[in-house]
Parts: structure tokens; C-alpha cells; sequence
């Protein structure tokens, strides 16, 4: 099982880019990443997946390096909404065990 | 669209006693689990099921029972609830060639007195 790594908080600005690393040493050939996001009192909510170079979709972009150790994902011009848990998630449809996520706290 | 429907969402109950959270999905989702988050921390993996019949332990089995007799229902149930698994309690489904791409419940709030 790959255990992932990521920072504990981040804070930013309106208007900002948000790039949020996380690490996965030990990620198998047949592990995806997965990013989610997380408000208090909801359930998380997916956000990005990839599995090698980049991916980008409406809300964010997944960038994975050729040994696929470690994935960045970022945030274009976050706004006070932004402001949220995320998860970084390494595996399959398996036994899928979440890290303990970054808190982003974005200002005005 | 109902997606992953928990109930009950909010639940009390005494140390000793016993309850099912149940979960269900109407997307036709081989995968299914339940993960426990409590105050502050991430979710942690208690119990999973890959399909009808099969279930398997995540990271934090022990006081907590799963069935899974049905595509569509994975409940929980606690056995002799104890004032540790106080927390808020999430169902999650996935599909099969979706590889980790989760479904999340609203959540159920269980406190243990």
C-alpha cells in the first residue's frame, strides 16, 4: 500500500496559483492518483485523476513525474471558496487509505 | 440522482449499545467502503467490499461488522458501541474500472456516550 505525504497547511491569496505536492514512494504499477477535496461536515469530493504526465480539467491540473513518486496538484487563481482539506490518493480499487490531507486556507 | 444515500445521519447512542448505519448506492458500484473521520484528522479506512459477498478490513476493523448480501447495500454495524468511535462515519462506492475515483455519503455523526 502506497502511504502519501503531504504537507499539513498552505496559505494563499485570492488570485493565486496553489500547487500542493504530495509524496508516494512506494506507489505500485497499478496505482492511480486521485485528488480530493473536503469542506467541515461534508463528504470529500473528487477532484482530478491521473496516472502518469498531466491531466488537467475544468478545476485543476495533476502533474506526475516519469517515476510517479510524488504528483502536484494545482489550483489556477484559487478564491475564498478554495479554502478546504485536500487528499491526495494513491491505489486502485482496492483497500484505498487516505493520507492525512493539506488544509488550504485561502485570504482575501 | 441519489448517488450514495447514509442513514441515519445523526445517531446517539449508550456505551454497550448496538446499531447499522446503512448504506446504499444506486450507481451500480462493484466497490463500497467506510471510513471513519474524527475531529480534525482524515478519514480512516475501516472495512471494504470489491462486490456482492466479499468484504475485506482497512486500517481500523476492530468493533465494526460488514455485510454485503447486495450490489447496491453496505451497512455498518457496531456491535457494543464504546465512547471511541464517537465520530462521523462516511460510505463511499466506486466503480470497478474507475480506479479510486470515490463516491462520498453525506456523512453520519455518531456519538457514544
Amino acid at each position: 500500500l502506497a502511504k502519501t505525504t503531504q504537507p499539513v497547511s498552505m496559505d494563499s491569496y485570492e488570485g493565486q496559483e496553489v500547487n500542493i505536492t504530495c509524496s508516494h514512494n512506494n506507489i505500485a504499477t497499478n496505482d492511480y492518483i486521485t485528488w480530493y477535496q473536503q469542506f467541515p461536515s461534508q463528504g470529500p469530493r473528487f477532484i482530478i485523476q491521473g496516472y502518469k504526465t498531466k491531466v488537467t480539467n475544468e478545476v485543476a491540473s495533476l502533474f506526475i513525474p516519469a517515476d510517479r513518486k510524488s504528483s502536484t496538484l494545482s489550483l489556477p487563481r484559487v478564491s475564498l471558496s478554495d479554502t478546504a482539506v485536500y487528499y491526495c490518493l494513491v491505489g486502485n480499487t482496492d483497500k484505498l487509505i487516505f493520507g492525512t490531507g493539506t488544509r488550504l486556507q485561502v485570504f482575501p | 440522482n441519489a448517488g450514495v444515500t447514509q442513514t441515519p445521519k445523526f445517531q446517539v447512542l449508550k456505551t454497550g449499545q448496538s446499531m447499522t448505519l446503512q448504506c446504499a448506492q444506486d450507481m451500480n458500484h462493484e466497490y463500497m467502503s467506510w471510513y471513519r473521520q474524527d475531529p480534525g484528522m482524515g478519514l480512516r479506512l475501516i472495512h471494504y467490499s470489491v462486490g456482492a459477498g466479499i468484504t475485506d478490513q482497512g486500517e481500523v476493523p476492530n468493533g465494526y461488522n460488514v455485510s454485503r448480501s447486495t450490489t447496491e447495500d453496505f451497512p455498518l454495524r457496531l456491535l457494543s458501541a464504546a465512547p471511541s468511535q464517537t465520530s462521523v462515519y462516511f460510505c463511499a462506492s466506486s466503480s470497478q474500472t474507475s480506479a479510486g475515483e470515490l463516491f462520498f455519503g453525506e456523512g453520519s455523526r455518531l456519538t457514544v456516550l
